[in-house]
This record gives structure tokens, C-alpha cells and sequence, in this order.
């Protein structure tokens, strides 16, 4: 089945800083979703991106399909932006989301 | 804004037990999933489910799982003769257009 790496596995970071976290995958997709996971264990939704660039306030993501790889950047980050953060692809014909291993992502004030 | 919701928040079973989980998907949506994660780890896909019938499911599925959807809103999986290893957070999840999946809020299932 597809592999879905994330790098790094941990990211410890002042407030005020900007990150980048990136998701590899081993084969071709029709969905890509980035999510976070907060401190109660909700999984919050931030970008449905199978391809091209999105932004939302300080969060944006790229995927570029053709090199199987996707990035979340998270700029000026705030302690509330702590938590752990997941690539989830979907390959074509298969009805299911593979997760990655996550980012944990720690903001310190 | 519609959201996923679920039921029980946290559930709590002496093994051997059976379980149902409850979820109510975003109305309009008519794809269904369920998922779980064991503490620590990745999220791992169940099921997938699609105008009445299983779409996909995974190797464990039909080990111990059974999903129904009751009635037009309602959405549950069954855990038969729970294990210690069934300890996890399970999360439904539904979409509209069979790709972008929203997630409800969790299902904490703690077999002791």
C-alpha cells in the first residue's frame, strides 16, 4: 500500500516563528487533507489540497502531485498552534484516508 | 457550520463486552467512514461505507467491527467481544463528494 512520511517527527519552536512541515507520499493520490490534531484529540480540518496552494490566515499548503510531496507552512506560530499535525492521502479507486505519522509541534511562549 | 457528531465521549468496557459507537454525519454528506487510533499512534482506517453497503474495509474489519447506518441519520459501528487492545480513540468521519473527509470530535473507548 502507499507510504506516508512525515518530517520532522517533533518541532519545538518560540512563539513568533514560522515552520514548515512536509508530507512525502509513494504513489499517485486524489485527495490530500492536512489535519490538526488538538490537545483534547479532535482531528481539526485545515486544507483539503490534492494539488496546487492554498491559504488561510497564517496556514498555507502546496502539493506538487507530480513530485508526491506536499508542505504545510505555519507562520508567526501561537501556543495555540501546538499539537500534532497529519498528512492524509487517499489513492485513486480506494475509499479511505493513510495517515502519516504526524508532526508534534510544540510552541513555547 | 454542519459538523460530525459523536457518541459516547468516553466509553468504558470490561473486555469481552460488546460495544456501539453512534455517530450522526453532516446531513447532506452520503459517504461514511470509521477510524481509530491507538494512543500514541497514527490514525488507521476501519471502514468506508456508501449507500447502504461496506466500500472498503480493512484486514482487522471483520474480526470484531459491524457497521449499520439505523436510520437517516445515524451512523454506528459494533465492537464484539472487546480486547484490551481495542483501548483507542475512534473517530467517524463523513463526506459530501467522497473526498474531502470531516472528522467528528472522537469516541474514547477504554477496555479494561
Amino acid at each position: 500500500g502507499i507510504q506516508v512520511e512525515q518530517s520532522p517527527p517533533d518541532l519545538i519552536l518560540q512563539e513568533g516563528a514560522n515552520s514548515t512541515l512536509r508530507c512525502n507520499f509513494s504513489d499517485s493520490v486524489n485527495n490530500l487533507q492536512w489535519f490538526h490534531q488538538n490537545p483534547w484529540g479532535q482531528l481539526i480540518n485545515l486544507f483539503y489540497i490534492p494539488s496546487g496552494t492554498k491559504q488561510n490566515g497564517r496556514l498555507s499548503a502546496t502539493t506538487v502531485a507530480t513530485e508526491r510531496y506536499s508542505l504545510l507552512y505555519i507562520s508567526s506560530s501561537q501556543t495555540t498552534d501546538s499539537g500534532v499535525y497529519f498528512c492524509a492521502v487517499e489513492v485513486w479507486g480506494a475509499q479511505k484516508l493513510v495517515f502519516g505519522q504526524g508532526t508534534r509541534l510544540t510552541i513555547n511562549p | 457550520e454542519p459538523e460530525v457528531t459523536q457518541t459516547p465521549s468516553h466509553q468504558v468496557t470490561q473486555m469481552g463486552q460488546e460495544v456501539i459507537l453512534r455517530c450522526v454525519p453532516i446531513s447532506n454528506h452520503l459517504y461514511f467512514y470509521w477510524y481509530r487510533q491507538i494512543l500514541g499512534q497514527k490514525v488507521e482506517f476501519l471502514v468506508s461505507f456508501y449507500n447502504n453497503e461496506i466500500s472498503e474495509k480493512s484486514e482487522i474489519f471483520d474480526d470484531q467491527f459491524s457497521v449499520e447506518r439505523p436510520d437517516g441519520s445515524n451512523f454506528t459501528l459494533k465492537i464484539r467481544s472487546t480486547k484490551l487492545e481495542d483501548s483507542a480513540m475512534y473517530f467517524c468521519a463523513s463526506s459530501e463528494n467522497r473526498y474531502e473527509q470531516y472528522f467528528g470530535p472522537g469516541t474514547r473507548l477504554t477496555v479494561t
